[in-house]
């Protein structure tokens, strides 16, 4: 399996624009999570998902974000409208009820 | 509430040194899950180990050890003979679900390891 794929790497916009980051699980994995990793607050668990179900969205900031997950192999953080203080490094990862947690590489995004 | 601390934000050594890494959690959970990470340069989180809250067995990895105390909370990591390649920072993190479903990480200590 080529691991939890995470894209773009990288997302350069400006203020206001919509941002979307893209996750795909790895295959047979039933717990689908949103991190974001700043150096004021390190690593934060945004929202979990449990078999394509939100099950814990209380660390979602704000309204402007958003996250879906149609099926068990796509996921999808949404940003609208995208400020400066959203410029962070976001992980998703995956795990399976008898798997540590993988992470992908993250998106690193900079919002101008 | 849970909390991870890492008191070292960074540490640096010589190669071949040993380099213990600290990591101290609060919890009130009977049943618990310790992990630790490891994000190289290139950025992606690797996982290096996981201990539930019942077994105390220290536990060694090649030139990996970790050292599980629930007396004093803590749950610590030795790098023995640090390599360049050992250059990263390291999380703990603390869950309440078996494979961490609910991560609380540490703020991480970023290890150099100079040639």
């Amino acid at each position: 399996d080529a691991g939890v794929i995470q894209s773009p790497r990288h997302e350069v916009t400006e203020m206001g624009q919509e941002v979307t980051l893209r996750c795909k699980p790895i295959s047979g994995h039933d717990y689908l999570f949103w991190y974001r990793q700043t150096m004021m607050r390190g690593l934060e668990l945004l929202i979990y998902f449990n078999n394509n179900v939100p099950i814990d969205d209380s660390g979602m900031p704000e309204d402007r974000f958003s996250a879906k997950m149609p099926n068990a192999s796509f996921s999808t953080l949404k940003i609208q409208p995208s400020e400066p203080r959203d410029s962070a490094v976001y992980f998703c990862a995956s795990t399976g009820s008898r798997t540590e947690a993988f992470f992908g590489q993250g998106t690193r995004l900079t919002v101008v | 509430a849970q909390k991870v601390t890492q008191a070292q934000t960074e540490i640096s050594v010589v190669e071949k040194e040993d380099v213990t890494l600290d990591c101290v959690y609060e919890t009130r959970d009977t049943t618990y899950y310790l992990f630790w990470y490891k994000q190289p340069p290139s950025g992606e989180l690797v996982f290096l180990i996981r201990r539930n809250s019942f077994d105390e067995q220290n536990e060694i990895s090649g030139r990996y050890s970790w050292n599980f105390q629930k007396s004093t909370s803590s749950f610590n990591f030795t790098i023995t003979a640090s390599q360049v390649v050992d250059s990263a920072v390291y999380f703990c993190a603390l869950s309440s679900d078996n494979y961490g479903q609910n991560f609380v990480f540490g703020p991480g200590t970023r290890l150099s390891v100079l040639p």
